[in-house]
């Protein structure tokens, strides 16, 4: 069970536009930054937002992130077959004093 | 260019021990925080360690404090773990990363990631 909740799957169609929710607490996401991260198959995983909306060099403007309370979520718009891969959101916890984890969506491109 | 890579992963009896390595490249180790993320065989990303980059702090995950330590040498631009008492629930690839900034606390800006060094806990 992780901290924060992600729908385990998500899909799309080419071109499409598709969102990936990621659902906290008060005192993860509440109150601090959100990271989302793209794994695709048999690879290491890699930076795809950081601080909430932010985009690493190199990272395609398709990808965005917005924060809300205690939820994020990453827009993917003009879907591509290279965008299907598995996407993590990431939060620093108060509580726990460490990073917690979504449990990741994997991403379809129909 | 950024490399990380790591090592030291391997087949290892429950209860055993190993330490695994990270060697860093291309930027300055010793003003960067680095941390250690595992994925068990289908399943998500877990956060295990984080170390600043003095090495003065760290911190780790509740599933793994007791029996993990992680150290760095900067003369040598590497970040080790130190796993002991392992289980079968420890087996998984593990990643380290490197932390966008000097702290490992409070954030989750791991801007780099090694390929993962695999750990197998069976008897």
């Amino acid at each position: 069970q992780s901290v924060l909740t992600q729908p385990p799957s998500a899909s799309g169609t080419p071109g499409q536009r598709v969102t990936v929710s990621c659902s906290g607490s008060s005192s993860n996401i509440g109150s601090n930054y959100v990271y989302w991260f793209q794994q695709l198959p048999g690879t290491a995983p890699k930076l795809l937002i950081y601080r909430n909306n932010q985009r690493p060099s190199g990272v395609p403007d398709r990808f965005s992130g917005s924060k809300s309370g205690t939820s994020a979520s990453l827009a993917i718009s003009g879907l591509r077959s290279e965008d299907e891969a598995e996407y993590y959101c990431a939060a620093w916890d108060d509580s726990l004093s460490g990073v917690v984890f979504g449990g990741g969506t994997k991403l379809a491109v129909l | 260019e950024v490399q990380l890579l790591e090592s030291g992963g391997g087949l290892v009896q429950p209860g055993g021990s190993l330490r695994l390595s990270c060697a860093a490249s291309g930027f300055t180790f010793r003003h960067y925080a680095m941390t250690w993320v595992r994925q068990a065989p289908g399943k998500g990303l877990e956060w295990v360690s984080g170390i600043s980059g003095s090495g003065e702090k760290t911190y780790y995950a509740d599933s793994v404090k007791g029996r993990f330590t992680v150290s760095r040498d900067n003369s040598k631009n590497t970040v080790y773990l130190q796993v002991n008492s392992l289980r079968a629930d420890d087996t998984a690839v593990y990643y380290c990363a490197k932390v966008g900034g000097i702290t490992a606390a409070g954030t989750g800006n791991f801007d780099y990631w090694g390929q993962g060094t695999l750990v197998t806990v069976s008897s």
